[in-house]
This record gives structure tokens, sequence and C-alpha cells, in this order.
């Protein structure tokens, strides 16, 4: 079946440093992939989405290529700023026997310090 | 334009008790969600409706677990009898339609069972 791995955290950077989450996924089908991000105290919301191969989604200095040759969709930020501490989620939308079915990865803690 | 509205934020039982969660989705979205978040993990999709009908519901525990969706618009999921092994995040969202679209996320219900 479908599935997400993405790489464990948690991940503490300084603040300005090269941001990068690996995700990788199975699919049978050609899914829809996004990143979603959990500040503290708040529900998750959508960083960026790609749907279809060499897309690429990109959010608040945020970018993530759609690779299917790889089946790859990483997280990357030039530049991390403390507002940035957070859970991400790697997640894939895909259509299933029942319809479109949507599965996340463990999620990815974030720590940057000032 | 008001979110995805959940209730209670927290509930501590006891195991074997019941208890209930209340889910309004943003107006007009056809789709809603529940998933399941076990500390550390990502969400897992516990039932999905399309209006008022049952999309998926494959990894909805169903000895124990029931929702509905009536009149298409908020929702009930309810555990009976609860386990110590349900203590998690229950997390409601709602997308416009279906398939690939976002997800927009409640703040969930945290459930402690005891």
């Amino acid at each position: 079946g479908d599935s997400v791995t993405q790489m464990e955290g948690p991940v503490t950077l300084s603040e300005e440093a090269f941001l990068t989450i690996n995700c990788t996924y199975t699919a049978t089908g050609y899914p829809s992939l996004f990143w979603y991000v959990q500040y503290p105290g708040e529900g998750l919301q959508l960083l960026l989405k790609a749907t279809k191969a060499d897309d690429k989604g990109s959010n608040k200095g945020f970018e993530a290529t759609y690779r299917k040759e790889t089946t790859s969709f990483h997280l990357e930020k030039g530049s991390v700023q403390v507002s940035d501490s957070a859970v991400y989620f790697c997640a894939l939308s895909d259509r299933g026997t029942g319809g479109f079915k949507t599965i996340f990865g463990a999620g990815t803690r974030l720590f940057v310090k000032a | 334009e008001a979110g995805v509205a959940q209730s209670p934020r927290y509930k501590i039982i006891e195991k074997r008790q019941s208890v209930a969660f209340w889910c309004n989705p943003i107006s007009g979205h056809a789709t809603l969600y529940w998933y399941q978040q076990i500390l550390g993990q990502g969400p897992k999709l516990l039932i999905q409706f399309q209006n008022n009908g049952v999309v998926d519901d494959s990894q909805l525990p169903k000895d124990r677990f029931s929702a509905e969706r009536l009149k298409g618009v908020d929702s009930t999921l309810k555990i009976q009898p609860a386990k110590l092994e349900d203590s998690a995040v229950y997390l409601c969202a709602s997308s416009l339609g279906g398939g690939t679209e976002t997800q927009y996320f409640g703040p969930g219900t945290r459930l402690l069972v005891l």
C-alpha cells in the first residue's frame, strides 16, 4: 500500500541555517504531495503542495520539488528563523479503491535557536 | 471565514467509559475527515465522509468507534468503550471536495484514557 517516510527528528538548527527535511513515498498511482506544518499549540495547516512530477511547491521561503524518479518530496529553506520551529508532516493523497486517501508521515520536529 | 471547530479540546476518562467528540467543518466543505494522532506519529485516517455518506472507514475500529454526519454538516465521533490505547489527539479536517484538495484542520481534541 501507499506510504510516506520522513527523516526522524528532532532537527536542531541555528537561525539562518539551511534546512532540509527528507521525505520519500511509495504509491500505486500518481499522488499529490503535501507538506503540512503544526506550530506549537496550533492545528495542522498546509505549507505547500505539488500535484504532478517536477512541480515545485513554495510558501514562506520553503520549497519542495516533486521528484517522481526518486519518489521524493524533500522540504528546503535557505535561511530558517526561530518562528519556523514546528513539526513538519509530509503527506500524499492518492486515489484508492474507496476514493482518495491521504497518508501522513510521522512528522519531523524542528527547533531553531537564536 | 471561520475555521474547523472541535469540542471539547481536552477530555480525561477512565477505560471502559464512553466519550464523544464534535466537529463543525468550514461552511460549504463537502468532505469531512476524522484522524487519530498518537503521540510521536502522524495523523491516521479513521473515517472520511462525502456530504453525509461514508467514503472510507477501513481503519475505523468498528467494534468500539462510531461516527455520523447527519445532514452533511457537523459530525460526531464516539468511542464506547474506551481503551488505554485510544489515548491520542483526534483531529477533524474538511475540504471542498474529496480529491486531492487541501485539507483544513481543527485544533483537535486531546483524549487521555486512564
